[in-house]
């Protein structure tokens, strides 16, 4: 069955420094990959996305994720941090079968130190 | 913004209540999802409906049922609620459409069952 691991519950960074969450997916073909970000209190917002082709992609806010099909790992990155970037990070994929669900991981909860 | 729209944004009821959440998605998308975020369970798929049919079922409950109306907006509804029901409940909708599969979630209603 198709499942997400996001390996760190907390990360503390200081602003300016560089992130990278991590995520390890469980699935049999080639997964549609997805980061949602959600600030206190908000939704859930889209990052960015990985379907096929390059496997460096770029989304919103300066974010990044490199697929990497070997390791089953779409680690999300960011080269400098903003005191804004705090919030829950969570790394889904997309189950195929009938529906197009979103399998979830635990999230990841990202603190900035100023 | 996303463009997804949920009411009510807090609901507080007792045990045992009904309530419905109502969901209406972005402006031509056809499929709607419910997810629960708890803090035991994390994001959970509930339901999916497209065009107005029920298309996948996930972790939901008997009490718990959902339908989508002629003009796309869908409702959840929550009956026989228990203290366990309380959570933040998402709405999300997707186009479906060739390689698009990416969700836009709405802000969420936060229910407290006390």
């Amino acid at each position: 069955a198709q499942s997400v691991t996001q390996p760190d519950i907390h990360i503390t960074v200081s602003e300016g420094a560089s992130l990278e969450l991590r995520c390890n997916y469980s699935y049999g073909a080639t997964p549609y990959l997805f980061w949602y970000v959600q600030s206190p209190g908000q939704g859930l917002q889209l990052l960015l996305k990985y379907f096929s082709g390059d496997t460096l992609v770029q989304g919103i806010k300066g974010f990044e994720a490199e697929f990497k099909r070997s390791q089953s790992s779409f680690n999300l990155r960011k080269p400098s941090v903003h005191w804004s970037d705090a919030a829950e990070y969570f790394c889904a994929v997309v189950r195929m079968d009938s529906s197009y669900k979103l399998i979830f991981g635990s999230g990841t909860r990202l603190l900035v130190r100023p | 913004d996303s463009g997804v729209t949920q009411t009510p944004k807090h609901l507080i009821t007792a045990t045992g209540q009904r309530v419905t959440l109502r969901c209406s998605p972005r402006s031509g998308d056809l499929s709607v999802y419910w997810y629960q975020q708890s803090l035991d369970q994390g994001l959970q798929f509930l339901i999916q409906y497209y065009n107005g049919e029920e298309r996948a079922k996930g972790n939901i409950l008997e009490r718990f049922s959902a339908q989508q109306f002629p003009d796309l907006h869908s409702e959840l509804n929550l009956s026989s609620l228990e203290l366990g029901d309380s959570a933040l409940y998402f709405c999300a909708s997707s186009v479906e459409a060739g390689d698009t599969y990416e969700q836009y979630f709405g802000p969420g209603t936060r229910l407290t069952v006390t």
